[in-house]
């Protein structure tokens, strides 16, 4: 069964101090690791789509990376727009035979707040 | 709005009684997926449509919910005799058949359920 961990569970960050957030993952075999924003009472807002151990993809003040075991996502001098929820899902491979239809499972999020 | 688009955007009921949740997809989208998400987790996979033929379920679904997409365009998810556990953000999510491996699932707003 796909498992995602993402840490922190909370991170708190001054405007401007640049960090990073964790997504581990353990799949069967991995098509696409997603990266998405929730801002609170809203549905996830999509950020980025990684396929294969070494890509990056960027979006303002955000990078994300992708290992064989886990991503990152890197925010740069963060402003407090950028406060919100981070998720991140993966798509697998199902086993031969079976069908796989984008299910995909997420982990908790990470709750990042910048502080002004 | 090209978006995915819910509604109700809220709704409160008392247990036992029955509730039903619209979902409006992007319209070029045959993939329908239905999430539900409680306070400070990540979404949770509940059933997936492609086209009007729902091929996957979760276990989380129990035989208190179903879920219909009768011509393949909008979808409906019911719960009968409600419970206060049924009470979370139910997401619907829509993206295209692939011809590519992936394709990014975008989120409605989810529908806000409270169960008294």
């Amino acid at each position: 069964e796909d498992q995602v961990t993402q840490s922190p569970e909370a991170l708190r960050l001054q405007e401007g101090e640049s960090s990073s957030l964790n997504c581990s993952y353990t799949v069967s075999g991995l098509r696409g690791l997603f990266w998405y924003r929730q801002d609170p009472g809203k549905g996830p807002e999509f950020l980025f789509t990684l396929y294969s151990a070494g890509e990056e993809k960027e979006k303002e003040r955000l990078k994300a990376t992708l290992t064989k075991k886990e991503s990152f996502l890197h925010i740069t001098a963060p402003k407090p727009e950028d406060s919100a929820t981070y998720l991140c899902a993966v798509h697998s491979f199902v086993p031969a035979g079976g069908t796989s239809y984008g299910k995909l499972t997420f982990g908790q999020g990470t709750i990042l707040t910048v502080h002004p | 709005d090209t978006g995915v688009s819910q509604d109700p955007r809220h709704k409160i009921t008392k247990r036992g009684q029955n509730v039903t949740f619209r979902c409006d997809p992007i319209s070029e989208h045959n993939r329908l997926y239905w999430y539900r998400q409680t306070l400070g987790q990540g979404p949770e996979f509940l059933t997936y449509f492609q086209n009007e033929a729902q091929l996957e379920k979760s276990r989380l679904l129990s035989d208190r919910f179903s879920a219909e997409r009768p011509k393949g365009s909008f979808s409906t998810l019911e719960i009968q005799r409600t419970e206060q556990g049924d009470s979370a953000m139910y997401l619907c999510a829509s993206s295209s058949f692939p011809g590519v491996v992936n394709t990014e699932a975008f989120f409605g707003q989810g529908t806000r359920l409270t169960v008294v």
